[in-house]
């Protein structure tokens, strides 16, 4: 039982590239959710999912786009990157409790130059 | 959209004392209220959390408390060790999460 797991855990993009971050999760969560983290400003959620095929938009959901074809995936792709999304981007999936996040993967630190 | 303001920002505590750190939020249709620890370069963890439907929850060294009437609520760690030295999110949900900026507790030893 791996839990969730982002990948990759570091990348560095120049700006207007495009990339998708992967997250996974192997215990059948209904819910999961990224998240980025800017120092200071706490976790803002970015989309979210309640199962596959459903997606819905969260606080920031500008210049990211995501999608659920499996109860196990959810990748969030980063359209045209740009500076101001150099952050830590964290996936979270949870089974009920009010869509809150019960278990995160590792993170991903992204720099866009 | 619901609105979180965590506070204190930074907080240090010598071993042993107690640390307290609150939370308000603004929208009244919120019903779950959950606190997670972060380490440094870790990962969140879901410490503790609690519904609308109770005032009080306690789960060792940890507790939190809800009012409803005043939408603040409260993290209480009793007995403080090193190893809580960590970042403290509260976080407030109806229909998506909104999260406090966090607080940084120092346990001296």
């Amino acid at each position: 039982n791996a839990g969730v797991t982002q990948t990759p855990k570091f990348q560095v993009l120049k700006t207007g590239q495009s990339m998708t971050l992967q997250c996974a999760q192997d215990m059948n969560h209904e819910y999961m959710s990224w998240y980025r983290q800017d120092p200071g400003m706490g976790l803002r959620l970015i989309h979210y999912s309640v199962g596959a095929g459903i997606t819905d938009q969260g606080e920031v959901p500008n210049g990211y786009n995501v999608s659920r074809s499996t109860t196990e995936d959810f990748p969030l792709r980063l359209l045209s990157a740009a500076p101001s999304q150099t952050s830590v981007y964290f996936c979270a999936s949870s089974w009920g409790q009010g869509r809150a996040p019960q278990h995160f993967g590792d993170g991903t630190r992204l720099s866009i130059l | 959209g619901e609105n979180v303001e965590q506070h204190p920002s930074t907080l240090s505590v010598q071993e042993g004392d107690s640390a307290v750190i609150k939370c308000t939020y603004s929208d009244s249709a919120s019903n779950y209220f959950p606190w997670y620890k972060q380490e440094l370069g870790k990962r969140p963890q879901l410490i503790i959390d609690i519904r609308s439907n109770v005032g009080e929850k306690k789960d060792q060294r940890i507790a939190v408390t809800l009012n409803k009437t005043a939408k603040h609520f409260s993290l209480h760690i009793t007995e403080t060790q090193p190893e809580d030295s960590a970042v403290y999110f509260c976080a407030a949900s109806q229909d998506d999460m909104r999260f406090g900026a966090g607080t940084r507790l120092t346990v001296k030893p």
